[in-house]
Order: structure tokens, then sequence, then C-alpha cells
């Protein structure tokens, strides 16, 4: 069983391009996390949403609690942004997480 | 700089011996959490600590303990190292309340068994 689905695993981009990663999940939930990895790095929180759209900086996030779905997208990405990133939602009525796969994202210069 | 802090950031190891990753957080947060990070998996959750003298099982505890004698640390022990703990190990915590409070994740280690 896998509550949260991330896709696509891997991505490529070429610098400047706009890129979407997906996330859904099947149990209800009262917030979303969008985490980032960068490369032998660590674990960073970048967003945490429970309705509408978020935006930092070139990272936007959306939710629609209806479908169960969030994306992230990376706006005229670039070489650094460069990293894994991982989607997690709290488990019901609990303060554990359950975690994405992960989705690895490459921009090219 | 507070925060959360692992260490050691790398270990090697042979099998069959303890290791014990150590975790130290400066902000009092009541919850601590060890997960475990291999390709293919994801994040996995080992333990979980609520408050001092409070933990419990996460989804893949054999072979590990923790203890969290003090708020700010929540030590992991792997009491008999086996190759399949070959991993990136996790330290994370949070304050009490809202399932939607941000976790705090350290550096992480990276622990191989030989």
């Amino acid at each position: 069983k896998n509550e949260v689905e991330q896709s696509p695993q891997n991505l490529t981009a070429q610098e400047g391009e706009f890129i979407t990663i997906n996330c859904s999940y099947s149990v209800g939930i009262s917030a979303l996390h969008w985490l980032q990895q960068h490369p032998g790095g660590g674990i960073v929180s970048l967003f945490m949403l429970s309705s509408g759209k978020k935006k930092h900086g070139r990272l936007i996030a959306t939710i629609n609690i209806q479908e169960k779905h969030s994306s992230l997208h990376i706006t005229a990405s670039h070489p650094r942004d460069s990293a894994v990133y991982i989607c997690a939602v709290p488990l019901s009525n609990d303060y554990k997480l359950s975690f994405g796969a992960g989705t690895t994202v490459t921009v090219r210069a | 700089d507070a925060g959360i802090t692992q260490s050691p950031r790398y270990k090697i190891t042979e099998t069959g011996r303890q290791v014990t990753l150590m975790c130290h957080q400066t902000w009092s947060h009541s919850y601590m959490f060890w997960y475990r990070q291999d390709l293919g998996h994801g994040l996995r959750l080992i333990y979980y600590s609520a408050a001092a003298d409070i933990t419990d099982k996460g989804e893949v505890p054999d072979g590990y303990v923790v203890s969290r004698s003090k708020t700010e640390n929540f030590p992991l022990t792997l009491e008999s190292a086996t190759r399949s703990q070959t991993s990136v190990y996790f330290c994370a915590s949070r304050k009490q309340g809202l399932a939607k409070n941000i976790q705090y994740f350290g550096a992480g280690t990276r622990l191989s068994v030989l």
C-alpha cells in the first residue's frame, strides 16, 4: 500500500523550462508537505499547504483537496533546482507523515 | 546555529557491531522521528517519540532501539548491525499540536555496514 503517489519518477529539463511534479494521495488529510533534497544533502521543507496555492520565489504549490491531488511547479528552472522533490501527507489524525517515493529533477544548463 | 543536528554524518561499521546514531534538537520540540531512506523505498519511519520517555514503533522498527531520556536527544541504536541496515538515516522533529505542523530534518547520517 502507498498512500502517496508521485509522478514522474524522474524528470530532465533544460534551463528555463517550466516543470510540474504531481502528487496524489488516498487518505483524507489536513495538509500536504513538499520537501526538497539536494544530492547528498539534507531535507528541507518547501511548503505546507491545506488549500489553494502557495508561492515562494519560482516555486508554486497547488492543492485540490476534493481531488486529493497536489502539484509543484518550478518556473524558469535553473540547474540549482536539480534535486529530489518529495510529497508527504500526515496520516489521518496522526502526526506521522506518509511520503511519496520522490521525483528526481535534473535541470541542464 | 540552533536547530537539529545528527552525528556522525558518515559511519562505516561491520556486521554484528552495535552502532548509535545521535540526534539533537534545540527547539524543545515534542515530537522526534527517525527515518531511513533507501532507493526504491523513499523515506520510511523507524521509530518516533511524542515526548521524553514516550517512544513507539514506526513502519520498519526491527533491529533498532531508541530512547528519549531528554526532550532534546533521540539516539537510534542498531544493536547488531546487518548489511540490510546500510542506508541514509534522517532524524526529524516538530512541535506538538496539529498534524500539519512542519517537520524539520537533520542533515542525515550515511551508514555503511560491511
